[in-house]
Formats: structure tokens, C-alpha cells, sequence
């Protein structure tokens, strides 16, 4: 069974500063997706960022990207130039290509505050 | 309005109560799920439907039912409920079609569930 990790429980940023949250993931699948998503004190989960297992390119959106080290079974999640608005819990996902299965699996999440 | 629509938004009950929650979605989605959320355990799949007449146990399907009526309505039910059901509950959906957003999960705003 595929399993999520996520090592970081609590990560604490400076304004303006970069931030990397850290993601793991255990599978024999060679096709996936990986997701990290973004919940905000609003309770709304949020798509950040969305990564195929066959592009070899770091996916990019804006202040966020992620460095995906497929050997490694690696996902994590950079942040640059914080702001006040990043302040959430980011859990990172895991998804089967094909989706037979339909399970989005999470890790358990890491709470992001912004120090101003 | 938007895309993802649960109800209701925030329920108190008591132990031996039968409760439903609600969802329905305008995205013209055929994949429906319901995930539950507690703190430090990150989200959980509960049960999942590919389409009307494909229903899914997930990962923790024990003591609960759900029901997916059209394509875009899919509810879940706690026949009776206990204190450990208390948690926030989200209802999420996604296309396996073969496109930039395909098997992205879109999820309501959640329902919190409070069982006395």
C-alpha cells in the first residue's frame, strides 16, 4: 500500500523569506500524481501545486514549486518570498495513475505559520 | 455558488442520532468521495463513486453509508452515531478525462460534525 509522509508536524517562516516543506512517499507504481494542497484557517483545501511522476520538470505555480526527486520518492515544496497568506496547513497527496483505485492519499500535514 | 456544495456546514447531535450530510456539485464530475479529516491524522477516505451506480468502501467505510442519487449528488449518512465520529467531513469530486485537470480533487468548504 502506497503511504505518505510527512516528517515536519510545525514550520515557522519569516515575511518575505523561502520556506521548503518536506514530503516522502512509499509505492512500486512507476505512474502517479503527487499534490500538495493548501488549508487555510477557512478549513478549504486548496490545490498548490500538482506534479505527473513521468515529467522529469519541476512543476511551477507563481511563488511555489517543488523539488521532485523520483528515485528518492521525494516531493517537497518550496515557498518563496512568504506571505501572511501562506499561513495554512499543507498536506501533500499521493494519486495511482489510471486512479482504479480512486484514493487520494495523504500525508499528515504540516502547519506553516508567517512571522511578520 | 460554489462548484462543491455541502450540507449542512456544522452540526451538533447527540450519540444513537442518525445524521446525513449532503453534497452536490456542478462540475459535471463523474468521480464523488468522501474524505474525514481529524487533527493529526490528516484526511481519510471514507467512501468513494466513480459514477451512479459504482460505490466504493475507503479506508475507514465502518459505520457509515452513503448514497449517490445523480451524478452530481452524493451523501453520507452515520446510521447511528458515535463520540469517535466527530471530525470535519469533506466532499470532494474529479474527471478521469484526459486533460490538465484530470483526477484533481475539487472539495467543498467541509462539514463539522459534533457527536455528544
Amino acid at each position: 500500500a502506497q503511504t505518505v509522509t510527512q516528517s515536519q508536524p510545525e514550520m515557522s517562516v519569516q515575511e518575505a523569506e523561502t520556506v521548503t516543506l518536506s514530503c516522502t512517499y512509499d509505492t512500486s507504481e512507476s505512474d502517479y500524481y503527487l499534490f500538495w494542497y493548501k488549508q487555510p484557517p477557512s478549513r478549504q483545501m486548496i490545490l498548490v501545486i500538482r506534479q505527473e511522476a513521468y515529467k522529469q520538470q519541476n512543476a511551477t505555480e507563481n511563488r511555489f514549486s517543488v523539488n521532485f526527486q523520483k528515485a528518492a520518492k521525494s516531493f517537497s515544496l518550496k515557498i518563496s518570498d512568504s506571505q501572511l497568506g501562506d499561513a495554512a496547513m499543507y498536506f501533500c497527496a499521493y494519486l495511482n495513475y489510471g486512479g482504479s483505485q480512486g484514493n487520494l492519499i495523504f500525508g499528515k500535514g504540516t502547519k506553516l505559520s508567517v512571522k511578520p | 455558488d460554489a462548484d462543491v456544495t455541502q450540507t449542512p456546514r456544522n452540526r451538533i447531535t447527540k450519540t444513537g442520532k442518525r445524521i446525513m450530510l449532503e453534497c452536490s456539485q456542478t462540475k459535471g464530475h463523474d468521480r464523488m468521495y468522501w474524505y474525514r479529516q481529524d487533527p493529526g491524522l490528516g484526511l481519510r477516505l471514507i467512501y468513494y463513486s466513480f459514477d451512479v451506480k459504482d460505490i466504493n468502501k475507503g479506508e475507514i467505510s465502518d459505520g457509515y453509508s452513503v448514497s449517490r442519487q445523480a451524478q452530481a449528488k452524493f451523501s453520507l449518512s452515520l446510521e447511528s452515531a458515535i463520540p469517535n465520529q466527530t471530525a470535519l467531513y469533506f466532499c470532494a469530486t474529479s474527471s478521469a478525462a484526459a486533460n490538465s485537470g484530470a483526477n484533481v480533487l475539487t472539495f467543498g468548504a467541509g462539514s463539522r460534525l459534533t457527536v455528544l
